[in-house]
This record gives structure tokens, C-alpha cells and sequence, in this order.
């Protein structure tokens, strides 16, 4: 089946740049999202990319893909300490009959350094 | 405020008793599905159902039943509830389950099973 695989955690220093990275297997994918979740609360959706576009800019946040090696990343610019956060990759699974079930990433942690 | 919404937020059962955790969206949307976050495991998809008196299994359903009498609510109840259920569990919708549609989480329902 399809999986999403992602490293489970990142540490860096507030201001500097974080790239959280994501790799998937399911190569017929036309759309990949990224969402965060904060402590104790559920996940929100944080950005999507479409298959054929290579990137995808809002304001601090650079998604990337390569669509050739399956690899999503999300960049986020001058981080802060509110982006400590556990960040999921998730790649919509065809389950049939026209419906996608979304497969999830286990998350990477972000925490920021002062 | 237009969401999800969980209920309850905290749970403790016994091993062997029953309950349901309750799931509502007033957002009009087909799409509901039920996960389960445990460390190191990310995101398990329960059951999902892709309108009204439709549902259908995911990756880890054993234990676990579902109905979906309305588009609004999709409960998934706890038939005996054992230890390896101690989890958090959320409920995601989205406006229809083709692949181009982000999910709405809810807050989750913390469950330990003593």
C-alpha cells in the first residue's frame, strides 16, 4: 500500500530556516498536503501542493516537490518559537470507486531553539 | 464556529466496557473519517464514509464500529474496549473524498483504557 515516510524530528535556532522533508511511494499523487499539528490540539491543514507544479510559495512557507524522486519538502523562513510544532506530510490513497483515503506521514517534530 | 466537533475531549474506561466518541461537522460535508494517533505510529484510519449510509473499513477497524445516519454525525463506538485502544482519536471531513480536497480535524478525544 502506499506509504509516507518523513524523519521524526528537527531542531534549529529561532530566525534560521527549517526544511522538514517527506518521501511517498504512490506515483499516480496529484495532490500533497502538509498540515501541523500543536500540542494537544488536532491537525490543520498548512499548504498543499498540485503534481504539476514544482513549487509552491506562501508568505514563509516553500513547498517543493519532485515528482521524479517522490520527495515533498516544506521550507519555512525565519522560524519562530511558534512553529514548534509536529509538521505531516500526507499523500492522498486511491481506495476506489472514485474516493481517496489520505495517508499520513508519523510527523516530524519541530522544535525551535531560542 | 463552523468545524468539527468532539466529544468528550477526555476519556477513561475500563477493559471490557463500551462507549462512543461523538463527531458533528456543520460544514455540509460528505466526507468524515475517524483516525487513530499513537507515538511513533503517526495517523491510522480507522473507518471512513463517504456520505450518508456509506462506510467502509480502514487500515485498523478491528474493535471499532461505525454508522453514518446523517451527514453531520459519524460516532464510532468502543464495542469492549482493551488497553492497545489507549489513544488519541480524531475525526477529519472534508467536502468530498476525491483527492483535491484538504480534511477539517477535530480537537480529538483523549481515550486510556485501565
Amino acid at each position: 500500500g502506499e506509504d509516507v515516510e518523513q524523519s521524526l524530528f528537527l531542531s534549529v535556532r529561532e530566525g534560521d530556516s527549517s526544511v522538514i522533508n517527506c518521501t511517498y511511494t504512490d506515483s499516480s499523487s496529484t495532490y500533497l498536503y502538509w498540515y501541523k499539528q500543536e500540542p494537544g490540539a488536532g491537525l490543520q491543514l498548512l499548504t498543499y501542493i498540485f503534481s504539476n507544479m514544482d513549487m509552491k510559495q506562501d508568505q514563509r512557507l516553500t513547498v517543493l516537490l519532485n515528482k521524479k524522486d517522490k520527495h515533498l519538502s516544506l521550507r519555512i523562513a525565519d522560524t519562530q518559537t511558534g512553529d514548534s510544532a509536529i509538521y505531516f506530510c500526507a499523500d492522498p490513497a486511491y481506495s476506489g470507486a472514485g474516493s481517496y483515503q489520505l495517508t499520513f506521514g508519523k510527523g516530524t517534530k519541530l522544535s525551535v531553539i531560542p | 464556529n463552523a468545524g468539527v466537533t468532539q466529544t468528550p475531549k477526555f476519556q477513561v474506561l475500563k477493559t471490557g466496557q463500551s462507549m462512543t466518541l461523538q463527531c458533528a461537522q456543520d460544514m455540509n460535508h460528505e466526507y468524515m473519517s475517524w483516525y487513530r494517533q499513537d507515538p511513533g505510529m503517526g495517523l491510522r484510519l480507522i473507518h471512513y464514509s463517504v456520505g450518508a449510509g456509506i462506510t467502509d473499513q480502514g487500515e485498523v477497524p478491528n474493535g471499532y464500529n461505525v454508522s453514518r445516519s446523517t451527514t453531520e454525525d459519524f460516532p464510532l463506538r468502543l464495542l469492549s474496549a482493551a488497553p492497545s485502544q489507549t489513544s488519541v482519536y480524531f475525526c477529519a471531513s472534508s467536502y468530498s473524498s476525491g483527492a483535491n480536497y484538504g480534511y477539517t480535524f477535530g480537537s480529538g478525544t483523549r481515550l486510556t483504557v485501565v
